[in-house]
């Protein structure tokens, strides 16, 4: 069992439409990052949540962490070629683990 | 400046040979992660360092995997008697505080 489940596992969409990514958990997470992996390449963190109900905007993203921080979203809004790869939520739990989600892969089609 | 870099880039070993993967975090960060991806999901934290700190090796699968932190900067994982469930990429993070991780790109392992 995943500490950390993402919906959908894959998504593929044209350029221009929007999308909602989820990552879900039945633990509570002090704070919950998202990360962008391309293909060769290690992780890059794109945000950390740590208030319950916060949202933070970086461009066309927008990361939400649920009021009971156990959950976040990721909504990209006009998705371009450039917003394809692997997106990873993860979160610190018991003692120095840092947990990852299971991952969405996205590509979006010109 | 420097990134995280990991070496070898790509190691190809047969089962049962012991192999050591490579990680030169970013100068002055303190704290180390060694991460496995299989293909195409998620990470799976195996062991974490922290300066001067006993490491965490909650993470390790098996005690055939160990993993050492000299002069508090470079990292070597070692894995001995390689299996092919070990095939993956191990990937190494660096930190300058809590949470907020600098990957490097990881050494993709196959192991025949």
């Amino acid at each position: 069992t995943q500490l950390l489940e993402q919906s959908p596992q894959f998504l593929s969409i044209q350029e221009g439409e929007n999308l909602t990514v989820y990552c879900n958990s039945s633990s509570v997470f002090s704070s919950l990052q998202w990360y962008r992996q391309e293909p060769g390449e290690g992780p890059v963190l794109l945000v950390t949540v740590v208030t319950g109900g916060e949202v933070k905007k970086l461009k066309r993203l927008t990361f939400q962490f649920g009021d009971a921080r156990k959950d976040s979203s990721l909504h990209i809004t006009a998705a371009q070629p450039g917003d394809t790869g692997l997106y990873l939520c993860a979160g610190p739990h018991t003692g120095n683990q840092f947990y990852f989600g299971t991952g969405t892969s996205l590509t979006v089609i010109p | 400046g420097a990134g995280v870099s990991q070496s070898p880039s790509n190691k190809v070993t047969e089962k049962g040979k012991d192999v050591e993967l490579r990680c030169d975090p970013i100068s002055g960060h303190t704290a180390l992660y060694w991460y496995r991806q299989s293909l195409g999901q998620g990470l799976e934290f195996l062991i974490y360092f922290q300066g001067n700190s006993a490491p965490d090796k909650s993470g390790l699968p098996s005690d055939r995997f160990s993993a050492e932190r000299t002069g508090g900067s470079v990292s070597t994982l070692t894995i001995q008697r390689t299996q092919q469930e070990d095939s993956a990429v191990y990937l190494c993070a660096s930190s300058p505080i809590i949470h907020e991780q600098f990957f490097g790109p990881g050494t993709r392992l196959t192991v025949l």
